[in-house]
């Protein structure tokens, strides 16, 4: 069973400060995705990725699919309070989707 | 556009009760379907998936099963809950296997 594991798992920190956030297995995807969810709702995705190395800026946050596309980051600048919420990869693998174990991240004013 | 609907909102049953949980898409034909459980801040455990009418595949061995009677309605069911049931059951699309999948808005079950 392809595992996607995420770290860090819980994350807190002040408004204004950067993180990172990373994906990491030992298979090959097809491509990676990023989703955030908010307590009591469901995920929605941020971003996909497809190419290994590519890079995608969505505003603060930057994606990055590994070289060998077995990783991902996640890079946020200047935290917001709004960004708080949990943070899930997931993989694509031999058509299924592969969820990571999630980062759960509290950004404090 | 597409939209997805679970219900209810909010469950709490007493252990052994039966459950049924459903799930519909609205504007879209023929898509993947899936069941996840989600324990308190963690990631997915996918629990079942479909792919057309009448196919279920489970993921995990488990007292729940569930169902697809018609193209864009899925339904988690159990006719005995355990203590270990409660949980977020999210309901998701995708138009095909491995794509961007489309989450609904929860279940949020408690089994006393």
């Amino acid at each position: 069973t392809q595992l996607l594991e995420q770290s860090p798992q819980f994350l807190s920190i002040q408004e204004g400060e950067n993180l990172t956030v990373y994906c990491n297995s030992s298979s090959v995807f097809s491509s990676l995705q990023w989703y955030r969810q908010e307590p009591g709702e469901g995920p929605v995705l941020l971003v996909t990725v497809v190419t290994g190395g590519e890079v995608k800026k969505l505003k603060r946050l930057t994606f990055q699919f590994g070289d060998a596309r077995k990783d991902s980051s996640l890079h946020i600048t200047a935290a917001q309070p709004g960004d708080t919420g949990l943070y899930l990869c997931a993989g694509e693998h031999t058509d299924k989707l592969i969820f990571g174990t999630g980062t759960r991240l509290q950004v404090f004013p | 556009s597409q939209t997805i609907h679970q219900w209810p909102a909010t469950l709490v049953q007493p252990v052994g009760s039966p459950l049924s949980l459903e799930c519909t898409v609205e504007g879209t034909s023929n898509p993947n379907l899936y069941w996840y459980r989600q324990a308190a801040g963690r990631g997915l455990q996918l629990l079942f998936y479909s792919v057309g009418i009448g196919q279920i595949s489970s993921e995990v061995p488990q007292n729940l099963s569930a169902s697809r009677p018609q193209d864009r309605q899925f339904i988690l069911s159990s006719k005995k809950l355990l203590l270990s049931d409660s949980g977020f059951y999210l309901c998701a699309w995708s138009v095909h296997s491995g794509d961007t999948q489309y989450f609904g808005p929860g279940t949020r079950l408690t089994v006393l």
